[in-house]
């Protein structure tokens, strides 16, 4: 079962500016994952936020976390055409043994 | 190795036919898992196992049968499946701790007919 909804369901924006996907879910977790899907292939992760930690950094990506309001915002900075795929949030739960995926954010990056 | 590897790529079946996925990893990882993804869907978990065992299995139809021989590999046998069953299936493994990603193999997009 989809665990939560990710809005926009599509975001389209030129090259270098920044990009924004918010992530909402709905139950208790142990961290929140942001994965990248190019073509109906493989999710490749991007970055892990823990539940008692509030924003994190990696390269272009800003990822924050409000475990009052059950949701996360990933922000990519100064974008690039290569940036164009799907973005999926993911909430691991307490067990730490289930990775459950919201609805997605398709993201097109225009040249 | 930092790779899930996931074969076939492609696979066309019948609906009277028998065929296996087959995902492989050598990371020491003790958690694997089937996700299923429809066109424009996120995953949908199937199962997971854990050191081998399973331990989630999300009321999956029994016509998709899992089995992990050992801790690197992972198999999805199906039989007398439907052409709704078409779809990517995906593998993945995790260290189980809470502190990494998961690792998706490419997947294996199956189509029924």
């Amino acid at each position: 079962s989809q665990q939560g909804e990710e809005d926009p369901q599509a975001l389209s924006i030129q090259e270098g500016e920044n990009a924004t996907m918010n992530c909402s879910y709905k139950t208790s977790i142990n961290n929140l994952q942001w994965y990248r899907q190019n073509s109906g292939r493989g999710l490749v992760h991007l970055i892990l936020i823990r539940s008692n930690e509030r924003e994190k950094h990696s390269g272009r990506l800003r990822v924050t976390l409000d475990t009052s309001k059950k949701s996360s915002s990933l922000l990519i900075t100064a974008s690039r055409a290569a940036d164009t795929a799907s973005y999926f949030c993911a909430t691991e739960n307490n067990a730490g043994n289930m990775l459950t995926f919201g609805g997605g954010t398709r993201l097109m990056v225009k040249p | 190795d930092t790779e899930v590897t996931q074969t076939p790529k492609h696979l066309v079946m019948g609906m009277t036919n028998k065929k296996s996925l087959k995902c492989e990893q050598h990371m020491g990882h003790r958690a694997m898992y089937w996700y299923k993804q429809k066109a424009k869907k996120p995953p949908e978990l199937m199962f997971v196992y854990s050191y081998e065992k399973l331990s989630i299995n999300e009321s999956v139809p029994s016509r998709f049968s899992p089995e992990c021989p050992n801790s690197s590999l992972l198999n999805l046998h199906l039989h007398a499946l439907q052409p709704e069953d078409s779809a990517l299936y995906l593998c993945a493994s995790s260290q189980g701790t809470g502190f990494y990603g998961y690792t998706f193999g490419s997947g294996t997009r199956l189509t029924v007919v």
